[in-house]
């Protein structure tokens, strides 16, 4: 079973000043987590991806995110806010490394972080 | 990147029509597609996941006779919302992957169905 937390459904920051969306997961595989971003009306657009390589992973538009495994944690991190970045954020873990494929199989949302900007 | 396009963006209807929600890939062969519903300031729920030629696996709780998924080909899946009802008024959103490269899903723009 495979379940994600997001401890925040509202984070507001000011333009220009550091981003942190926190997120938690269970797994009873080995994880593949992944950070989306949904704009109003939209679909999802993947932010980034961490498969077992890098603990520390870069993705589009300046953010980051670190996987700990001690802490069970994936939180999503961008240095210096944009009024763009306002938007609605997932985090998402999959069970992925079916025999003989490489499906990412099904995935499981947290119930997502509501980021505002202010000017 | 992959590309997927979802048809209609927005469909408004009388309560016991039926309503059919297209999902495109356009520049890769999808062998899985997955079907999600959005409520207001919630979450994704996965509905189904079809195999392209094969059919679709519903999650616990949704109806397959209410919700057709049809996957004839590798890039295209239809979603039927077969008559509906005020209920089932929601955002539905689709995705595609291809299972056998290292990439994760694709998500479309995602239709919003308001039934009157």
């Amino acid at each position: 079973a495979q379940s994600v937390t997001q401890l925040d459904s509202h984070v507001s920051v000011s333009e220009g000043t550091p981003v942190l969306l926190r997120c938690n997961y269970s797994s009873s595989y080995s994880p593949s987590l992944f950070w989306y971003v949904q704009h109003p009306n939209k679909g999802l657009q993947l932010l980034l991806k961490y498969t077992s390589a890098a603990t520390l992973v870069k993705g589009i538009n300046g953010f980051e995110a670190e996987f700990k495994k001690s802490e069970t944690s994936f939180h999503l991190t961008k240095p210096s806010a944009h009024m763009s970045d306002a938007a609605e954020y997932f985090c998402v873990v999959s069970d992925k490394a079916r025999a003989g494929g490489t499906s990412y199989g099904k995935l499981t949302f947290g119930q997502g972080t509501i980021l505002t900007v202010h000017p | 990147g992959a590309v997927v396009s979802q048809h209609p963006s927005w469909v408004i209807c009388k309560s016991g029509t039926s309503v059919k929600i297209e999902c495109r890939s356009l520049d890769f062969q999808a062998t899985t597609m997955f079907w999600y519903r959005q409520f207001p300031k919630q979450s994704l729920m996965l509905m189904a996941t079809s195999n392209e030629g094969s059919k679709a696996t519903y999650e616990q709780g949704v109806e397959k006779d209410k919700f057709l998924i049809n996957h004839a080909s590798l890039t295209l899946s239809t979603l039927t919302v077969t008559s509906a009802h005020p209920e089932d008024s929601s955002f539905y959103i689709c995705s595609a992957a291809d299972i056998y490269s290292n990439q994760p899903q694709h998500f479309g723009d995602g239709t919003r169905l308001s039934i009157l």
